[in-house]
């Protein structure tokens, strides 16, 4: 069935120093990819999100990459800071007949150590 | 700005409990969701609405049932709550324009006895 792998699960770097988590989808008909963060005992929260038809969109130190062809999308996060800890979903719709359903990976948590 | 709003934080019942778990939105959304978050799970859709009185299952429904009666509100229901059912719950809503955001609730940590 449709599925999506995050990668890694965990994850700690060193303040300043750059985090890239990694997904892979398998449905090819995707076609909207947004990331997640979930802070210690709160709501996951959109940071990012791109679309099929674009390769990379940055928004200040975060940015996310989408390869079409090999079915898999990256979260980069430069200059990392200690807030920047916390776990990161990544998610694919698949959209069809306006539902728009979300398939989401597992999550990774983001440790960064000041 | 989006408001997604969970009846309870936390909530505790015994085996074999009627439980009602309730969301409302503010947003004229079409769409409802709800997941529940284990750890390493990730979140995993139970069940989603995309209009009044409209359900489908995702890919945990088994003992749960969902009602939408107003376009704002979406329940969740335990029929018979199990041990295995302690989880996180997080209910969400999006427009159902294409690429739409989903915006979630704050959740609802459900611990059955």
């Amino acid at each position: 069935g449709e599925n999506v792998e995050q990668h890694p699960s965990t994850l700690s770097v060193q303040e300043g120093d750059s985090a890239v988590i990694k997904c892979t989808y398998s449905d090819s008909a995707s076609n909207y990819f947004p990331w997640y963060k979930q802070e210690l005992g709160k709501r996951p929260q959109l940071i990012i999100d791109i679309r099929s038809n674009v390769g990379e969109k940055k928004d200040q130190r975060i940015a996310v990459t989408l390869n079409k062809t090999a079915k898999h999308f990256s979260l980069h996060i430069t200059e990392t800071q200690p807030e920047d800890s916390a776990v990161y979903f990544c998610a694919a719709s698949q959209g069809a007949s306006g539902t728009y359903k979300y398939i989401f990976g597992t999550g990774t948590r983001l440790k960064v150590l000041a | 700005d989006v408001k997604v709003t969970q009846s309870s934080r936390y909530l505790v019942k015994r085996t074999g409990e009627k439980v009602f778990l309730e969301c409302v939105q503010d947003m004229d959304h079409e769409n409802m969701f709800w997941y529940r978050q284990d750890p390493g799970l990730g979140l995993r859709l139970i069940y989603f609405s995309y209009d009044v009185k409209m359900k489908e299952k995702g890919d945990i429904p088994e003992g749960y049932s969902v009602s939408r009666e107003k376009k704002e509100r979406f329940s969740l229901i335990l029929e018979s709550a199990s041990t295995n059912q302690t989880s996180m719950y997080l209910c969400a809503s999006n427009s159902g324009l294409a690429g739409d955001t989903q915006y979630f609730g704050p959740g609802t940590r459900l611990t059955v006895l």
